[in-house]
């Protein structure tokens, strides 16, 4: 089984500050770990995913997220906020059960100007 | 290549009343999964298709139903609504099952309000 815990409900950052936003997985086999942003009333789009390979991984929009398996942490990071950022995100988890994925609460992030 | 869309993007139904949406998925994708997006519980999985059969289910009662047809289009159908129905549904269709390559692509979902 999968879960993750996404920490923060909400984020606040002024505009051009780190974004970091924190996302812990717990998971019984490898798991693939993905990102993805949702503006207000619209689906979800993938910012970035962790399969195999390299732990540090790059998305759209300037956004990065590390996975680090001792810390069974997969924070998405971006170093200068945008105006455009604020939105929803949620960490997700999906394992060998590729057609289903395991979603965090979600964390809004608001950027004041 | 189009998205994945979702038709009609608002409902409003009465309790009671049932309800069907619709999916078409990313032209060449397999697999379709529905979610069901609430601000209480979040995004919770519905179930999957693939190959026009349900391959998975989450944790939700018999009213809620689906089937994919061959060209793998996808329908939920919701029977006897209660107003906890109410919910953006989210549908996401990936190319195949394979976990590596497995990325899936949302909808913009349906927004169902349940009076």
């Amino acid at each position: 089984a999968q879960s993750v815990t996404q920490l923060g409900s909400h984020v606040s950052v002024s505009e051009g500050a780190l974004v970091l936003l924190r996302c812990n997985y717990s998971s019984s086999v490898p798991p693939y770990l993905f990102w993805y942003v949702q503006y207000p009333n619209q689906g979800l789009q993938l910012l970035l995913k962790y399969t195999t390979g390299a732990t540090l991984v790059k998305g759209i929009n300037g956004f990065e997220a590390e996975f680090k398996k001792s810390e069974t942490s997969f924070h998405l990071t971006k170093p200068s906020a945008h105006m455009s950022d604020a939105a929803e995100y949620f960490c997700a988890v999906r394992g060998t059960n590729a057609g289903k994925s395991t979603f965090g609460d979600g964390t809004t992030l608001t950027v004041k100007p | 290549k189009a998205g994945v869309t979702q038709t009609p993007r608002y409902l409003i139904k009465t309790r009671g009343q049932q309800v069907t949406l619709s999916c078409s998925p990313i032209s060449g994708h397999r697999s379709v999964s529905w979610y069901q997006q609430t601000p209480g519980q979040g995004l919770q999985f519905l179930f999957e298709y693939f190959s026009e059969t349900q391959r998975n289910k989450g944790n939700f009662p018999g009213r809620f139903s689906g089937r994919q047809f061959s060209n793998s289009r996808s329908e939920m159908n919701v029977s006897t609504l209660e107003l906890g129905d109410s919910a953006l549904y989210l549908c996401a269709s990936s190319l195949d099952r394979l976990a590596e390559n497995n990325e899936q692509f949302f909808g913009p979902g349906t927004r169902l309000t349940v009076l």
